[in-house]
């Protein structure tokens, strides 16, 4: 059972283009919310990440978005660049199991054409 | 460098021959983790160590055991492996679970014939 669902599963935007990697959670309780960053042969890498009492983050052209009534996030690549051709993971933990149990969704395969 | 190693890369081996993939952190982080990355699957926690001697099941730990004898040490062993155990395998630390993000390894590629 995936209690984090990532959508789309793979993503193809010009350079210069906005992307956009959507997630939905069911457990209300999940209170850490962070996306990882992989590039083909490396491990997963932090690249952002938010907890629910803000709406939004931005860190350079990276922005997380947050619904909590809705149980949903994503993530926003602003001018996005070949080099962020990689695969995105969203992410949830609760901190009843003290963020023992980060659960990632499916993944997402970005492509930014030149 | 502030790394987590896992090693070996890439490991063919046999079903039911037993092996230990190891994996060592130098950032003295009290929380370690193993992950399978499976293709449409994500990555799904197989055990966590909250502390040394301290371990627990994840999402899917059968058929997979740790130890947490030191700190900078979480080896995962597959006493008898099963084709279905053919998996790219992440370790990840963190000074504290929940609160810091994970440092990953490079991952090791393992296929079960």
């Amino acid at each position: 059972q995936q209690q984090v669902k990532q959508s789309p599963q793979s993503l193809i935007v010009q350079k210069g283009g906005i992307s956009i990697i959507n997630c939905a959670y069911e457990n209300t309780a999940f209170d850490y919310f962070p996306w990882y960053q992989q590039f083909p042969g490396k491990g997963p890498a932090l690249l952002i990440a938010i907890r629910p009492d803000v709406s939004e983050k931005k860190e350079g052209r990276f922005t997380i978005s947050f619904n909590k009534s809705a149980k949903q996030f994503s993530l926003h690549i602003m001018d996005s660049q070949p080099g962020d051709s990689a695969t995105y993971f969203c992410a949830a933990s609760s901190r009843e199991t003290s963020g023992s149990r980060l659960t990632f969704g499916e993944g997402t395969q970005l492509t930014v054409n030149p | 460098e502030a790394q987590v190693t896992q090693n070996p890369r890439y490991l063919i081996t046999v079903t039911g021959k037993k092996l230990t993939v190891t994996c060592s952190q130098n950032m003295n982080h009290e929380y370690m983790s193993w992950y399978r990355q499976d293709p449409g699957l994500g990555l799904r926690q197989i055990y966590y160590s909250m502390n040394v001697e301290v371990t627990d099941k994840g999402d899917v730990p059968e058929g997979y055991k740790v130890s947490r004898k030191e700190k900078r040490n979480f080896p995962l062993i597959l006493e008898s492996p099963s084709p279905n155990q053919t998996s790219l395998y992440f370790c990840a630390s963190s000074l504290s679970a929940g609160v810091y993000g994970y440092t990953f390894g490079s991952g090791t590629r393992l296929t079960v014939v």
